[in-house]
């Protein structure tokens, strides 16, 4: 039982490149959201998926697209890295009821845009 | 906004004290967690409290609530070296996403 997981852990991109950050988790929760993290900042919402199939912005989505691939996976993709997209990228399960929510973590992924 | 802000930013103590933190907020919640953050780590959810709980415990952690002020605090008893982390309260109201503060940074020195 891995929880959730996250790749690559590090990336280096040159201004214009394109990626995909990878999130996947194995606590059949509906629904994973893709955060950045900067420093003084906090933890911003990117994007989220509710269920398989739907995806929805969050405060910061410029710049960046999602896929919910499966239940299990949901992408972040940056189709042309900016050095403003140099951050911490976190992805979070989380597990919901009708009156709260838990969210679980993966360990991040530290990119820097050059 | 419905942010949680805590306070202090940042809050450096000796091991074996106390450490207390604290968060307000703006609205009106569901419920209020706290997560942790070791460096380099994601977040790690600690403890939840409903908007009818005053205080919850869990190990060495006291979370308490008072909505009529907004605000929480969460009290880590006799601090150990490994309690090193920043400290998020994050908040959960009817329609909204939960929101998370920017975080206290605890430093316990051994």
């Amino acid at each position: 039982n891995a929880g959730v997981t996250q790749t690559p852990k590090f990336q280096v991109l040159k201004t214009g490149q394109s990626m995909t950050l990878q999130c996947a988790q194995d606590m059949n929760h509906n629904s994973m959201y893709w955060y950045r993290q900067d420093p003084g900042m906090g933890l911003r919402l990117i994007y989220y998926s509710a269920s398989e199939g739907t995806t929805d912005k969050g405060e910061v989505p410029n710049g960046y697209n999602v896929s919910r691939l499966n239940k299990r996976e949901f992408s972040l993709r940056l189709e042309s890295a900016a050095p403003s997209q140099t951050s911490v990228y976190f992805c979070a399960s989380v597990w919901e009821t009708g009156v709260q929510e838990t969210q679980y973590f993966g360990p991040g992924t530290r990119l820097l845009v050059l | 906004s419905q942010q949680g802000e805590e306070d202090p930013q940042a809050l450096s103590i000796q091991e074996g004290e106390n450490a207390t933190m604290n968060c307000s907020y703006k609205t009106s919640i569901n419920n209020l967690q706290w997560y942790r953050q070791n460096s380099g780590r994601g977040l790690v959810h600690l403890i939840l409290i409903r908007s009818n709980e005053r205080e919850k415990h869990s190990g060495r952690l006291r979370v308490t609530l008072d909505t009529s002020k907004k605000s929480s605090s969460l009290l880590i008893t006799a601090s150990r070296a490994a309690d090193t982390a920043s400290y998020f309260c994050a908040t959960d109201a009817a329609n909204s996403k939960l929101t998370f503060g920017k975080g206290i940074t605890l430093s316990v020195r051994p």
